[in-house]
């Protein structure tokens, strides 16, 4: 069984720019969440997918944005990123038949905006 | 929304028992559960408290009291692997949001 996978692990962009960050969920999952975290803080809940469809957001702006495709992969895009988008970004999957709340996190995408 | 109060840091010898509070301030959520993060790893998943009580998980146990607010995540028998930043966490009732607390670091000495 593979677990929740995530592409690149560092990306380096300047102010202004846009990025893409991948996930993978581990195999059988059909619902995909991303968090935002900051050095020494708790995650921050983005969005989450359930079978294609967001199913619930995060106090973040509009300029974060994701996709699920029907292979439950995910993107997460941001546009317009600013210094602050600097932080580790985790999605985590889990499925309908898993214990409450359980989710699988993939390693992180350090993302560092210059 | 949600806000969850977490103690920054505990050091405790190995052997030792800690026990991790997590006070909450809430209009309605489904459960509480417990994530564990080591330094530049990805978080895993503890336990989880859906009803009043106590659930034990081998040398972990976590118990989630509604009516104060307030649950824990007990470590018993400590073992250096055990230092690592603990996490409780809340699925919030209107929203599906999860939201985490600031974590609690625990420090594991010989």
């Amino acid at each position: 069984e593979t677990g929740v996978t995530q592409s690149p692990t560092h990306l380096i962009k300047t102010r202004g720019q846009q990025v893409t960050l991948r996930c993978s969920s581990q195999s059988g999952h059909n619902t995909v969440s991303w968090y935002q975290q900051a050095l020494g803080q708790g995650p921050q809940f983005i969005f989450q997918y359930y079978r294609e469809e967001e199913n619930g957001r995060g106090n973040f702006p509009p300029r974060f944005s994701g996709l699920q495709f029907p292979n439950y992969s995910s993107e997460l895009n941001v546009n317009a990123l600013e210094l602050d988008d600097s932080a580790l970004y985790l999605c985590a999957s889990s499925s309908d038949g898993g214990r409450q709340d359980e989710q699988f996190f993939g390693p992180g995408t350090r993302l560092t905006v210059l | 929304g949600q806000s969850l109060e977490q103690p920054s840091e505990v050091t405790a010898v190995e052997g030792a028992i800690v026990q991790i509070n997590c006070t909450y301030q809430t209009s309605g959520f489904y459960g509480l559960s417990w994530y564990q993060q080591h330094d530049g790893g990805a978080p895993t998943f503890l336990s989880y408290n859906g009803l009043d009580g106590l659930e034990e998980t081998g040398r972990f146990s976590s118990f989630l009291s509604r009516s104060d607010s307030y649950g824990y995540l007990l470590l018993q028998e400590l073992q250096m692997k055990d230092s690592a930043s603990y996490f409780c966490a809340v699925r919030e009732a209107a929203g599906n949001k999860l939201t985490f607390g600031g974590g609690t670091r625990v420090l594991v000495k010989p």
